[in-house]
């Protein structure tokens, strides 16, 4: 069962700002990263994705960053805004198998 | 068409009960998948199909049985749950194919079910 009193990380970010969401991965092996928004009461939005054998991509406000070294994936998100309001995962996954595996999610409010 | 449609969106059913949850994309995607999401926890895979045959069961119990009709569709046919069922399932496609592994994973808005 769940834990009472169960809180996700919460970044709470001005809008405007930038916002910094981190994670932590577990398996060296996989090859391919993805960040999802998931707003209340919705399904998972994809936002951008990485190859392993890339360490930045840039999307429309948004920059994926992965260091393999350490298995750290983070992203950044340019001049918050209200709608950016949701929990965001990392995801990753191996070529060869449709094995998408989550992360736990960090809660992203953002504060007008 | 970008959207994967589940329905009922919502679903209360008793322990002894029947019922099936249904989800239909119509991208020519040709993996699917079955989801389940407890409240602030991430999604955990439960099945996948790929060229509508089963490839991933994540040892999921016997009274959850996934289906795939065709490759617009998948069900996920529910019998004798347990209250600590009650969660949100998810229906996801992807191209299913090449590189990188199932391409996008486009999600449905989910179903949220209580077992009561």
């Amino acid at each position: 069962g769940e834990s009472v009193g169960l809180h996700l990380p919460t970044l709470s970010v001005q809008e405007g700002d930038n916002s910094i969401i981190n994670c932590a991965y577990s398996n060296s092996a996989s090859d391919y990263f993805i960040w999802y928004k998931q707003e209340s009461g919705k399904g998972p939005q994809f936002i951008i994705d990485i190859r392993s054998n890339m360490d930045k991509r840039q999307g429309q406000r948004v920059t994926v960053l992965l260091n393999k070294t350490v298995k750290h994936l983070s992203l950044q998100i340019a001049a918050t805004q209200p709608g950016d309001s949701a929990v965001y995962f990392c995801a990753e996954a191996r070529y060869g198998n449709n094995r998408l595996a989550f992360g736990k999610g960090n809660q992203v409010v953002v504060i007008p | 068409d970008t959207e994967v449609t589940q329905t009922p969106k919502h679903l209360v059913m008793g322990m002894t009960n029947k019922k099936s949850l249904k989800c239909e994309q119509h991208m020519g995607h040709r993996a699917m998948y079955w989801y389940k999401q407890k409240a602030k926890k991430p999604p955990e895979l439960m099945f996948v199909y790929s060229y509508e045959k089963l490839s991933i069961n994540e040892s999921v119990p016997s009274r959850f049985s996934p289906e795939c009709p065709n490759s617009s569709l998948l069900n996920l046919h529910l019998h004798a749950l347990q209250p600590e069922d009650s969660a949100l399932y998810l229906c996801a496609s992807s191209q299913g194919q090449g590189n990188p592994p199932g391409g996008e994973a486009f999600f449905g808005q989910g179903t949220r079910l209580t077992v009561v």
